[in-house]
């Protein structure tokens, strides 16, 4: 089955720092990606979506200059998390829907990124 | 905007006990579509709900799409351990089917 596959799981890193999570699709092609973060015991939210070879766009409230979105190819996004600091802190999860299947989207297995 | 209200948040069951968990909308949903996450990792769909009144299952799950659109309930049958871990309901946003809104989630936890 489709297969999206997110790197690195796990990133720790000093406040101030750039982080870069990738986001792959491994056996189709994606137009459009998704983003979502999650903090700890709540729910998944929707940060942007990623639209291959044209911006990205957000959701209200998801600040466009601090979470840098790049979908150069059909089965890469990228998330920069610019200048992260500890309230930058969670689960980052990206998602692709196979076009070329009637199926939902499918999750990568997350990114936990720590900012100390 | 489009919000799902999922209940139970938490549920603590035996091994062998029977689940429900169901989710409801004040927005009519075309889609339904519940998903399991496990401690640090990513959602897995469980079951996909496409119709009005549709009943699906997948192995001892089993899901129904409300006739009204606006709800839809998920159970588990015959609890195991590793059915521990975080269920969510999910609808696409607007018309765009990529999209997806959550719900709070529901934690199971299921003891031996």
């Amino acid at each position: 089955g489709a297969v999206v596959s997110q790197h690195p799981s796990w990133v720790i890193c000093k406040s101030g720092t750039s982080v870069k999570i990738e986001c792959r699709s491994l056996d189709f092609q994606a137009t459009t990606m998704f983003w979502y973060r999650q903090f700890p015991k709540q729910s998944l939210m929707l940060m942007a979506t990623s639209n291959e070879g044209s911006k990205a766009t957000y959701e209200q409230g998801v600040e466009k200059d601090k979470f840098l979105i790049n979908h150069a190819s059909l089965t890469l996004s990228t998330l920069t998390v610019t200048s992260a600091h500890p309230e930058d802190s969670s689960f980052y999860i990206c998602s692709a829907r196979d076009l070329g299947s009637n199926q939902p989207q499918h999750f990568g297995d997350g990114t936990r990124l720590s900012i100390l | 905007g489009q919000q799902l209200n999922q209940s139970p948040q938490s549920m603590f069951i035996q091994e062998g006990e029977d689940v429900s968990m169901n989710c409801t909308s004040s927005s009519i949903f075309n889609t339904w579509l519940w998903y399991k996450q496990d401690p640090g990792e990513g959602p897995v769909l469980l079951i996909a709900l496409y119709k009005a009144g549709e009943l699906t299952s997948n192995g001892r799950l089993t899901a129904q799409f409300g006739i009204t659109r606006k709800d839809s309930f998920l159970n588990i049958s015959a609890s195991i351990p590793s059915d521990v871990g975080i269920y969510f309901c999910a609808g696409p946003v607007g018309t765009s089917y990529g999209k997806l809104t959550f719900g709070q989630g529901t934690i199971l936890t299921v003891h031996p």
